[in-house]
């Protein structure tokens, strides 16, 4: 069975400042995907940034990046230059192609500081 | 335009009751799910279906019974309510499932069973 481990419960950063959150997951499939979700104090569930699992490029988006190593099973997400807003539980989720299961990790709650 | 709607938002009820929460997803996707956060923030798919029909249904008790009118909603029914439904369930929606598509969740439903 997948699995999905985030092994920071919480962690902070100052404003402008980067972050990396971890991410390592457990499958014997070869062809998955990756996803970041973030769930702010209102509770809503929002797509940072996703990974396929065959592309060796990292994702990007904006400030948001990731560091997928397959071999290690580990896809890390780096926050750039971060903002109040940013403050949010980041959770790490995989979903198998053949199951279609999107599985999520604990979550890692993120505080920015002023 | 809200995207994935819930209703209630907030439920609050007895044990032994049996209850109703609804979702509704304007985005036209063919694919819906259940997805259950305990206290501890953990998030669990329970229930997947795609275009009407059952494509996923993990282990949960046969008290949870989803229902699928047409692609556009996904309504979830709990029988006989226990102390431990209490969580917030969210309702989510993707263009297609087995494709890594992001899924778009709702704004989740805070049962307390009481």
């Amino acid at each position: 069975a997948q699995t999905v481990t985030q092994s920071q419960p919480e962690m902070s950063v100052q404003e402008a400042e980067t972050v990396t959150l971890s991410c390592t997951y457990d499958t014997s499939e070869s062809n998955y995907y990756l996803f970041w979700y973030k769930q702010p104090p209102s509770r809503q569930m929002i797509l940072v940034i996703r990974q396929e699992a065959y592309k060796q490029q990292n994702a990007t988006e904006n400030r948001f990046s990731v560091n997928f190593q397959k071999a290690a099973k580990s896809f890390s997400l780096k926050i750039s230059d971060s903002q109040l807003g940013d403050t949010a539980m980041y959770f790490c989720a995989f979903e198998s192609s053949n199951t279609g299961k999107l599985i999520f990790g604990q979550g890692t709650t993120l505080q920015v500081k002023p | 335009d809200t995207a994935v709607s819930q209703t209630p938002k907030y439920l609050v009820t007895q044990m032994g009751n049996d209850k109703s929460i609804k979702c509704e997803q304007n985005l036209g996707h063919d694919t819906m799910y259940w997805y259950k956060q305990d206290s501890k923030k953990f998030l669990k798919i329970m229930f997947s279906y795609n275009n009407k029909e059952l494509i996923i249904n993990e282990t949960v008790p046969n008290r949870f019974s989803p229902k699928s009118p047409d692609k556009a909603h996904l309504n979830l029914h709990i029988n006989s309510l226990e102390l431990g439904d209490s969580a917030v369930y969210f309702c989510a929606s993707s263009q297609a499932t087995f494709t890594g598509s992001e899924q778009y969740f709702g704004p989740g439903t805070r049962l307390t069973v009481t």
